[in-house]
């Protein structure tokens, strides 16, 4: 199916594990986008990437890595979940920079640090 | 710290009624977007409004942009049940990013 998709859409996992949220996109957008939503602060941006092997932190990037060899995955990893990572996780593509163009998002992934 | 704020963050109106929100911003833009969230849900594009425009139509959409005073604001007429939901502006910050604000909460009551 075209479009944007995020695996797992929930996810509960243990204090210091590793976990890694999917993201992928069938669109060949070159920009893409990972947000982490919590009450009272509407989104931030955790990481972005204006292409393959391009990426560059947000307001909030520790305790997480991306990476994007292929322009149609951008996995975010938490290297060593902490409760405080507990949040709803949505990824975004778009196909140019957001000076010009909108964005489209995932359904989010609804992760749980226990 | 982010780039937008809506006001106000949380808006109850009667079927009918017309809406209106807020969003101020701290840096120089090149443009600005809004999007809604439905419960649960991804967000979705509703407009985006470039640095040199003042005001952009689109159905029942209204959305104005005043540069000098770094804010914007969108007006949903007519509004429906279905127009429930949180509604966030987004910036470029003058960058290749985009950030969001804390988001207005809209019920529209039937």
């Amino acid at each position: 199916d075209a479009g944007i998709t995020q695996s797992p859409r929930y996810k509960i996992t243990e204090t210091g594990r590793q976990v890694t949220l999917m993201c992928h996109q069938t669109w060949s957008h070159s920009y893409m986008f990972w947000y982490r939503q919590d009450l009272g602060h509407g989104l931030r941006l955790i990481y972005y990437s204006a292409a393959a092997d391009i990426t560059d932190k947000g307001e909030v990037p520790d305790g997480y890595v991306v990476s994007r060899s292929k322009t149609e995955n951008f996995p975010l990893t938490l290297e060593s979940a902490t409760r405080s990572q507990t949040s709803v996780y949505f990824c975004a593509s778009s196909s140019r920079t957001p000076r010009y163009t909108e964005a489209f998002f995932g359904q989010g992934t609804r992760l749980t640090v226990v | 710290s982010q780039q937008g704020e809506e006001d106000p963050q949380a808006l109850s109106i009667q079927e009918g009624e017309n809406a209106t929100m807020n969003c101020s911003y701290k840096t120089s833009i090149n443009n600005l977007q809004w999007y809604r969230q439905n419960s649960g849900r991804g967000l979705v594009h509703l407009i985006l409004i470039r640095s040199n425009e003042r005001e952009k139509h689109s159905g029942r959409l209204r959305v104005t942009l005043d540069t000098s005073k770094k804010s914007s604001s969108l007006l949903i007429t007519a509004s429906r049940a279905a127009d429930t939901a949180s509604y966030f502006c987004a910036t470029d910050a003058g960058g290749n990013d985009m950030r969001f604000g804390a988001g207005t909460r809209l019920t529209v009551k039937p």
